[in-house]
């Protein structure tokens, strides 16, 4: 069974422009998570898709920041434009039921430098 | 509001040698679950446990042993003769009654000389 894949795996862009970030979950996993560490802080989560509905989206920062996840399948992530302080790893996780009962498996990150 | 802390940033330690990993975390919910991850270089997070709040018992894996204490809030990792291979990032996380995320830790970063 395939893992958790992103696309792509380090992006560098500069100030001002747009990037999308995309996550494949494991298939058959409903929930989908977007998280994000950021240079010497903790992970931190983004949001949280049920399906192709946004569950959760109370860890966006901005409104520079657009998930979708159009038939429940992949999620893109849009930063636009992008600023300084984007830069980190960004996660995507998934899990065949909630994050307390099941186990969220997680991909290996985009890494984004906004220069 | 829930929080975890993982006081220690960095460990040092020469294999074969048994190393804790700390973690003490903050919630007011009375259902919660509890969780390790590991970080290697690749960058992938592995998930290695998860604890759910009603169940303290300790747990053995291989060298891994977990020790989950309400009393304290802590849910602490211990890796037996540490190896090489075990050199990697490793962070604690906490997840709500609600189901919908996870707090992390900062991480420590666990490093194993030969």
């Amino acid at each position: 069974e395939a893992g958790v894949t992103q696309f792509p795996s380090h992006s560098v862009i500069e100030k001002g422009q747009t990037v999308t970030l995309r996550c494949d979950p494991i298939s058959g996993h409903d929930n989908l998570y977007w998280y994000r560490r950021v240079m010497g802080k903790e992970i931190k989560f983004l949001l949280h898709f049920v399906k192709e509905s946004k569950q959760d989206e109370s860890g966006m920062p901005n409104n520079r920041f657009l998930a979708e996840r159009t038939g429940g399948t992949y999620s893109t992530l849009k930063v636009q434009p992008a600023e300084l302080e984007d830069s980190g790893v960004y996660f995507c996780a998934s899990s065949r039921g909630l994050a307390g009962v099941y186990e969220q498996y997680f991909g290996p990150g985009t890494r984004l430098t906004v220069t | 509001a829930q929080k975890v802390t993982q006081a220690q940033t960095e460990i040092s330690v020469v294999e074969k040698e048994d190393v804790t990993l700390d973690c003490v975390y903050e919630t007011r919910d009375t259902t919660y679950y509890l969780f390790w991850y590991k970080q290697p270089p690749s960058g992938e997070l592995v998930f290695l446990i998860r604890r759910n709040s009603f169940d303290e018992q300790n747990e053995i894996s291989g060298r891994y042993s977990w020790n989950f204490q309400k009393s304290t809030s802590s849910f602490n990792f211990t890796i037996t003769a540490s190896q090489v291979v075990d050199s990697a990032v490793y962070f604690c996380a906490l997840g709500g009654a609600a189901g919908n995320m996870l707090t992390f830790g900062g991480g420590t970063r666990l490093m194993v000389k030969p």
